[in-house]
């Protein structure tokens, strides 16, 4: 069953414009909410994260948003670059009392920038 | 910062092979995971260690799989008598130990196995 899912495998935008992927998740105990971005041959590269305690979190370009209530989070990049183009992943960990360090993966989202 | 270092890069073994992978975290993270990745998935989680004591394991870690962080550094991985099933992306991923630290990850260690 998959806990953290990412239900758009590809994403293309032009370039300039903004960039939504989005992740819905399941399980009640994750509290803590992070992107990756992977280029080819590389190791995935954190991004940015949230905790449930927060509905928002802004890094530059980067904005996660948070919908505890509909297990929903979203990823915006404003402007998208070329560079950009990667697949992202969206990953939830359990709440710190849960014991548990495993952070679950999404399928990832494979954003193209368009020049 | 270094970063995540895994060593090699690239293995080729036929089936019934044993393979043994390294894995050398930042050096100040006392937290590193192995994490197994294949065409089209997420990483998947495999193990993970505090220092040198290994905290938690997952399902997916069968008994041909053993994980050591001997003196709570570097980390082995060894998978004994490879199946085809196991070609995969091994990725090691490192953290603080503090609360949710994010996971830095290396850039793995790709096994294909004939």
């Amino acid at each position: 069953d998959q806990q953290v899912k990412q239900n758009s495998p590809s994403l293309s935008v032009q370039e300039g414009r903004i960039s939504i992927l989005n992740c819905d998740y399941t399980n009640s105990m994750f509290d803590y909410f992070l992107w990756y971005k992977k280029y080819p041959a590389e190791g995935p590269t954190f991004l940015i994260s949230i905790s449930s305690i927060k509905d928002k979190n802004e890094d530059g370009r980067f904005t996660v948003f948070l919908n505890k209530s509909a297990k929903h989070l979203s990823l915006h990049i404003v402007p998208s670059q070329p560079g950009d183009s990667a697949v992202y992943f969206c990953a939830a960990l359990p709440y710190s009392g849960a014991g548990s360090y495993q952070l679950t993966f999404g399928k990832g989202t494979k954003l193209s920038v368009i020049p | 910062d270094t970063g995540v270092s895994q060593d090699p890069r690239h293995k080729i073994t036929k089936r019934g092979q044993n393979v043994t992978f390294r894995c050398d975290p930042i050096s100040e993270h006392n937290r590193l995971y192995w994490y197994r990745q294949t065409l089209g998935q997420g990483p998947e989680f495999l193990t993970y260690f505090q220092n040198e004591a290994q905290l938690e394991k997952s399902r997916l870690l069968s008994d041909r799989f053993s994980a050591e962080r001997p003196k709570g550094s570097f980390s082995t991985l060894e998978i004994q008598r490879t199946e085809q099933g196991d070609s995969a992306m091994y990725l090691c991923a490192s953290s603080l130990h503090t609360g949710s630290s994010p996971l830095h990850f290396g850039n793995g260690t790709r096994l294909t196995v004939t």
